[in-house]
């Protein structure tokens, strides 16, 4: 185990409902990252805390609300989904967004199906 | 913009012979990249990384090259066992703290 996870590991959820992904590390990391992994395609970077400070937003559609209550816990709030925001969505924690210490620890991953 | 990429998308090895996964990176300006291994209905698990100021780096089985040169890498396995089925990811680090990762090797272990 990486001392990174989430929940739920599944989701099945229609084009109308609001579900939230959630994401805990026990690794005492300071950053944290919300990725998108879709088939034959590389990972693509959502959004980065920092100290639960967003620092990064990739230009993702404002169906994805990320949330950062605490160093220790990131959620991903999804609402009005399309089907092809069917993914894997893969949280990661490194100990800070510093130079010489990016190595990115990842959760599981909760494999996403919109209908 | 930059990109990060692999040669073979998958490559099939005999166990026990040693496996060599690359990837090709188009930004000069990397200065740290990392190997990730993702077994089925896992995350990314971090193997190796290595930073702009060497060549080589070593862990058990497993080597990382760099060729700055022909802005290279390569993540070969040694005596390359059945649990060593995944897919193989690189990613090299920009002059920001942004990963940029490659789309993935699967590598295929058959007795």
């Amino acid at each position: 185990e990486t001392g990174v996870t989430q929940t739920p590991r599944h989701l099945v959820m229609g084009m109308t409902n609001k579900k939230s992904l959630k994401c805990e590390q026990h690794l005492g990391h300071n950053a944290m990252y919300w990725y998108k992994q879709s088939a034959k395609k590389p990972l693509e970077l959502m959004f980065v805390y920092s100290l639960e400070e967003r620092v990064e937003n990739n230009s993702v559609p404002s169906r994805f609300s990320p949330e950062c209550p605490n160093s220790s816990h990131l959620f991903l709030h999804l609402h009005t989904l399309q089907p092809e925001d069917s993914a894997l969505y893969l949280c990661a924690s490194s100990l800070g967004p510093l130079r010489g210490t990016d190595t990115q620890y990842f959760g599981p991953g909760t494999r996403l199906t919109v209908l | 913009g930059e990109s990060v990429g692999l040669h073979l998308p998958t490559l099939s090895v005999q166990e026990g012979d040693n496996s060599i996964i690359n990837c090709a990176y188009s930004n000069s300006a990397s200065d740290y990249f990392i190997w990730y291994k993702q077994e089925s209905g896992k995350g990314p698990q971090f193997i190796i990384d290595i930073r702009s100021n060497m060549d080589k780096r070593q862990g058990q089985r497993v080597t990382v090259l760099l060729n700055k040169t022909v802005k290279h890498l390569s993540l070969q396995i040694a005596a390359t066992q059945p649990g060593d089925s995944a897919v193989y990811f690189c990613a090299e680090r920009e002059n920001t703290d942004k990963l940029i990762f490659g789309t993935g090797t699967r590598l295929q272990v058959f007795p």
